[in-house]
């Protein structure tokens, strides 16, 4: 059963400060894996979505790496700004089977300005 | 154009009533999903359908039953709803195949509160 473990549960920077939030799994055969943003009362939001054959994926300040073998996955913003405030969700998906996406639960971040 | 939608967007109803969201996509995608959201926020996988066959069936109580009448549908209703069936209930779907991506696109959500 794939386990998706998000380290820090929150996190507050100043602004202009570089954010470095943490996922891992337990399982690495993956489909590829996922970044979302959720905002208060909102949906989710895509942000990067890595295939298990990619290593990294970039969108202006962001940036995610994965490393299957150690069953890692970060994601990187840049130069952080008060509306990058928001609860950021990685999400591993099953490469086979019933391609189950499985969730962490979550790193909130603050950025104050 | 909305990629995925939900309806209703809120819902507000009393213990022991039957209700259900809608879901549809627009996105040509074989695979849909409905996930729920607890008040901690944390998401959980209830069901996914692939080309109307379902496909997860996770431990949920035989009062939520889905139905997709077709592929870019996927309703979810609910029996004899209790309190803890408050939260927020998210479609989402995405295209699984070896020269797909796999991406996920959710709807916005659809809040359920039983008093």
């Amino acid at each position: 059963k794939q386990e998706v473990t998000q380290i820090p549960a929150a996190l507050s920077v100043p602004e202009g400060e570089n954010l470095v939030l943490n996922c891992s799994f337990t399982d690495s055969a993956i489909y590829n894996l996922q970044w979302f943003r959720q905002d208060p009362g909102k949906g989710l939001t895509s942000l990067l979505l890595i295939q298990s054959s990619q290593r990294e994926q970039t969108s202006g300040r962001l940036n995610a790496s994965l490393d299957k073998s150690s069953g890692r996955s970060t994601l990187y913003i840049a130069a952080s700004q008060p509306g990058d405030s928001a609860t950021y969700l990685c999400a591993a998906h099953k490469k086979t089977g019933d391609y189950k996406l499985s969730f962490g639960a979550g790193t909130t971040v603050t950025v104050r300005a | 154009d909305t990629a995925v939608s939900q309806t209703p967007k809120y819902l507000v109803t009393q213990m022991g009533n039957d209700k259900s969201i809608k879901c549809e996509q627009n996105l040509g995608h074989d695979t849909m999903y409905w996930y729920k959201q607890d008040s901690k926020k944390f998401l959980k996988i209830m069901f996914s359908y692939n080309n109307k066959e379902l496909i997860i069936n996770e431990t949920v109580p035989n009062r939520f039953s889905p139905k997709s009448p077709d592929k870019a549908h996927l309703n979810l209703h609910i029996n004899s709803l209790e309190l803890g069936d408050s939260a927020v209930y998210f479609c989402a779907s995405s295209q699984v195949q070896i020269r797909d991506t796999g991406e996920l696109f959710f709807g916005e959500g659809s809040r359920l509160t039983v008093l």
